[in-house]
Order: C-alpha cells, then sequence, then structure tokens
C-alpha cells in the first residue's frame, strides 16, 4: 500500500532564503508526481508536475527533483517571499490514475 | 479558459439530510475525480470517470454515496443520508485524456460540508 509522507510538517523561514520542502513515498510505481500549493480555504494550485522517466523540472522560482527508486522529491523555492506562505502538498498517481496525497507542509514565510 | 469550478461552496445541512454536491470540469477534460479531506487527515481519492463510466471507485466510503456524470460532462456527489463522519471539504479535479498516460490534474475550490 502506497504511502506518502512529507517532512517536515510545517516550517517557518525569513524572507530571501531559500525553501527545502521533502516528500517521501513507498512505493515507486508511480505514474509522476505533482506538488501542490493550497492557501488557507481555497483549492489546490498545481505547481510542477514530473513524470515518472524525468529527473526534475522547473518552475519560475522553483525546481522539484525526483528520485523514483529510492521514493524521494524535493520542492526547491528559491529566494522566499511572503507570498510564498501557504501548505504545500505533494501526490504521486498510482496506476490507476488516482492521486495518493502527503499531509502537506505548512510554510510560513516571515518578512 | 474557465478553471474546475464547484458548487455550493458551503453547505451546512443537519444528520439524515440529503446533499448533492456539483462539479464542473475544464472544458474537455475527460478525466473527472471526487476526492475528500476530512478534518486532519490527507485528501483522500473518492472516484474516477473517465467521460460518463466510472473507472475506480474504490475510495467510495459506503453505499451512502452517489456519484453521476450525465453525459460526461458535469458531475454530481450525493450524500443520503448524510452522518457526522461526512463532514470535510470535498474536491473536485479533472484532467485531459492522454492515451495510458496521466496527466496533470487541475483542481476545483472545493465544496465545505458541515453536519451538524
Amino acid at each position: 500500500k502506497q504511502e506518502v509522507t512529507q517532512i517536515p510538517a510545517a516550517l517557518s523561514v525569513p524572507e530571501g532564503e531559500n525553501l527545502v520542502l521533502n516528500c517521501s513515498f513507498t512505493d515507486s510505481a508511480i505514474y509522476n508526481l505533482q506538488w501542490f500549493r493550497q492557501d488557507p480555504g481555497k483549492g489546490l494550485t498545481s505547481l510542477l508536475l514530473i513524470q515518472s522517466s524525468q529527473r526534475e523540472q522547473t518552475s519560475g522560482r522553483l525546481n522539484a527533483s525526483l528520485d523514483k527508486s529510492s521514493g524521494r522529491s524535493t520542492l526547491y523555492i528559491a529566494a522566499s517571499q511572503p507570498g510564498d506562505s501557504a501548505t504545500y502538498l505533494c501526490a504521486v498517481t498510482d496506476s490507476w490514475g488516482k492521486l495518493q496525497f502527503g499531509a502537506g507542509t505548512q510554510v510560513v514565510v516571515t518578512p | 479558459e474557465a478553471g474546475v469550478t464547484q458548487f455550493p461552496s458551503h453547505s451546512v445541512i443537519e444528520k439524515g439530510q440529503t446533499v448533492t454536491l456539483r462539479c464542473d470540469p475544464i472544458s474537455g477534460h475527460d478525466n473527472l475525480y471526487w476526492y475528500r479531506r476530512v478534518m486532519g487527515k490527507e485528501i483522500k481519492f473518492l472516484l474516477h470517470f473517465v467521460k460518463e463510466s466510472k473507472q475506480d471507485e474504490s475510495g467510495m466510503p459506503n453505499n451512502r454515496f452517489l456519484a453521476e456524470r450525465t453525459g460526461g460532462t458535469y458531475s454530481t456527489l450525493k450524500v443520503q443520508p448524510a452522518e457526522l463522519e461526512d463532514s470535510g471539504v470535498y474536491f473536485c479535479a479533472s484532467s485531459q485524456a492522454s492515451g495510458d498516460s496521466y496527466n496533470e490534474q487541475f483542481f476545483g475550490p472545493g465544496t465545505r460540508l458541515t453536519v451538524l
């Protein structure tokens, strides 16, 4: 049974520091991995999608890596800003197409 | 282009009543998913439609939940009768069809259901 774990559960950094968010999964038979952002009371915003054949994906200040064999993904956010404060979720797609989520990392970027 | 929309945004009902949630996926997306987050837990999969057919309903908690997607467009999720443990946020997501691979899923804002 697939389990997705995100560490740490919460993180607070001063503005300008780089953020490093970790995601691990127990079953390497995934189709892809998605990182999402959720603001309080809002839906999920897709940030990056990494296909299982890819090692990393970049979008602006965001970079996500994937090591499928070891069951790990890391989301890097460069030069954090207060607007980056949110909960970040990772989810893996299984062979049936459904997403399995981690519990999320709550990020606070202080001015 | 409009994103995934859900209605209502919030519903408060009494135990034993019926509630119907609606999801309108992004136009042209054949795949439609329902997920749920209950208090303090991870977001969990409920079911997956491909067009009007149920591809996977392994996450549906019990037979009080009924999902439909008539005509392969919008979907409804009915809870009848509602119980206290059904409270949570119900998310809908959609993605394009792409052969055997699975594409990026786009989520709606969710419906917050409170059962009193």
